[in-house]
């Protein structure tokens, strides 16, 4: 079957960088997706890897390998409005989305 | 077992065709959502419906209605159909926990339906 896999809970202190894995089982892929999700809010687009590597943009970057079915968002200098979920997606040969349930980031002073 | 499961996957469809997209969760939720992904990756929520209030996104025309036959589904129903609504339209469910704070209670998300009106 298929399976993204993330952990569900983390916790890191203001001004810290986190790093939220993402591990993955898909039948083909063709991307790879992390959303950011705040409360009572939808999903916001963080990064879209397609490639292996890291892509950075401002104070988050996402890792990609392909080879290993595995990537992650890396989190710099924290701040508190960061606490949210953040949601690994995976786009499999039928251009469908499998999605991970989330890890729930929480931001401490 | 697929805990939210939508069909069709694909749906082509001429301008002017009314269609309907469903979903069900098997997860015993209280509320589903609707979200259109637009060309950047965006999610846009349209609509979010537990057994005691629909909300609304107002800027979703009055073309798109949810209809909920019962607590594990939410259909999206769309009448004269327009090029732009071409889109992956995503649904969703989460248990509604009340306030949680700043973290969204976790929402489950569907694969997706790919909507091209020609």
């Amino acid at each position: 079957g298929q399976n993204i896999d993330q952990p569900t809970e983390m916790t890191a202190t203001e001004g810290a960088i986190v790093q939220i894995n993402c591990t993955y089982q898909t039948s083909g892929f063709n991307g790879l997706f992390w959303y950011q999700q705040h409360a009572g809010e939808a999903p916001t687009f963080l990064s879209y890897n397609v490639l292996d590597g890291l892509e950075e943009k401002g104070r988050f970057s996402s890792f990609l390998s392909r080879s290993k079915g595995y990537s992650y968002l890396l989190l710099k200098e924290l701040q508190m409005k960061d606490s949210a979920s953040y949601l690994c997606a995976v786009e499999d040969s039928n251009y469908q989305l499998i999605w991970g349930a989330g890890t729930k980031l929480i931001i401490k002073p | 077992d697929t805990a939210v499961s939508q069909t069709p996957k694909y749906l082509v469809t001429q301008m002017g065709n009314d269609k309907s997209i469903k979903c069900e969760q098997n997860l015993g939720h209280d509320t589903m959502y609707w979200y259109k992904q637009d060309s950047k990756k965006f999610l846009k929520i349209m609509f979010s419906y537990n057994n005691k209030e629909l909300i609304i996104n107002e800027t979703v025309p009055n073309r798109f209605s949810p209809k909920s036959p019962d607590k594990a589904h939410l259909n999206l129903h769309i009448n004269s159909l327009e090029l732009g609504d071409s889109a992956v339209y995503f649904c969703a469910s989460s248990q509604d926990l009340g306030d949680r704070g700043p973290i969204q209670e976790t929402q489950y998300f569907g694969p997706g339906t790919r909507l091209l009106v020609l």
